[in-house]
């Protein structure tokens, strides 16, 4: 069935270092969003893309959607500990809509 | 404007029982969505209500049901509690999320921290 994958699905990093999670899916996505939880909290929505290929930035946070539209990555330059959180993607295909496996981000001051 | 509310925000059941819960969208919004996550199965995507209408469904049993009211209030039900129910529901509000092809945001509110001993 239909999966979408996250990589690592756990990461620390010293404040100051880059951090970047990776998405796959096995099939071909019609979109992707991103969602960040906080620890305690719920997920909120980021961004979307939609475009093969296509790159946002928004501050220090960069986003990818794969030219085959199967996979996507989160880049953050430079963490700060209120990056702390569990970053989700998601995306649909066909009439469903799924998250990966989210990567758990702790930033070490 | 004032966003999703879910209520309750915690509850304790035992197994066998049923339980309903019960969520408020952003107001001018009319698609709700139900999710399960639970620390072993990660965000699992429940049903989507659209207009008092069940427009998707994902792979759970029939215990879990759901409806929506014409003020676009949805409320989801689980039947016959089992252990594995326990979860955090979420429920998250948009204009219409899986009608358009490009899916417009989700707003998710607090959850309901479901506990079944």
């Amino acid at each position: 069935g239909q999966q979408v994958m996250q990589i690592p699905q756990y990461q620390h990093v010293q404040e100051g270092e880059d951090f970047t999670t990776y998405c796959n899916s096995s099939t071909t996505l019609s979109n992707i969003q991103w969602y960040k939880q906080r620890p305690g909290g719920h997920p909120v929505f980021l961004i979307q893309l939609v475009k093969s290929g296509e790159v946002k930035k928004q501050k220090r946070l960069t986003f990818q959607f794969g030219e085959a539209k199967k996979n996507s990555s989160l880049h953050i330059t430079a963490t700060q500990t209120t990056d702390v959180g569990t970053y989700f993607c998601a995306g649909k295909t066909g009439n469903q809509f799924y998250f990966g496996t989210g990567t758990s981000l702790t930033v070490i001051p | 404007k004032a966003g999703v509310t879910q209520t309750p925000r915690y509850l304790i059941k035992t197994r066998g029982q049923q339980v309903t819960l019960s969520c408020s969208p952003i107001s001018g919004h009319r698609s709700v969505s139900w999710y399960q996550q639970t620390p072993g199965q990660g965000l699992q995507f429940l049903f989507e209500y659209f207009s008092e209408t069940q427009r998707n469904k994902g792979n759970f049993p029939g215990r879990f049901s759901g409806r929506q009211f014409s003020n676009s209030r949805s409320e989801m039900n689980v039947s016959t509690l089992e252990l594995g129910d326990s979860a955090l529901y979420l429920c998250a509000s948009s204009f219409w999320f899986s009608g358009p092809p490009i899916p417009n945001e989700q707003f998710f509110g607090p959850g309901t921290r479901l506990t079944v001993l």
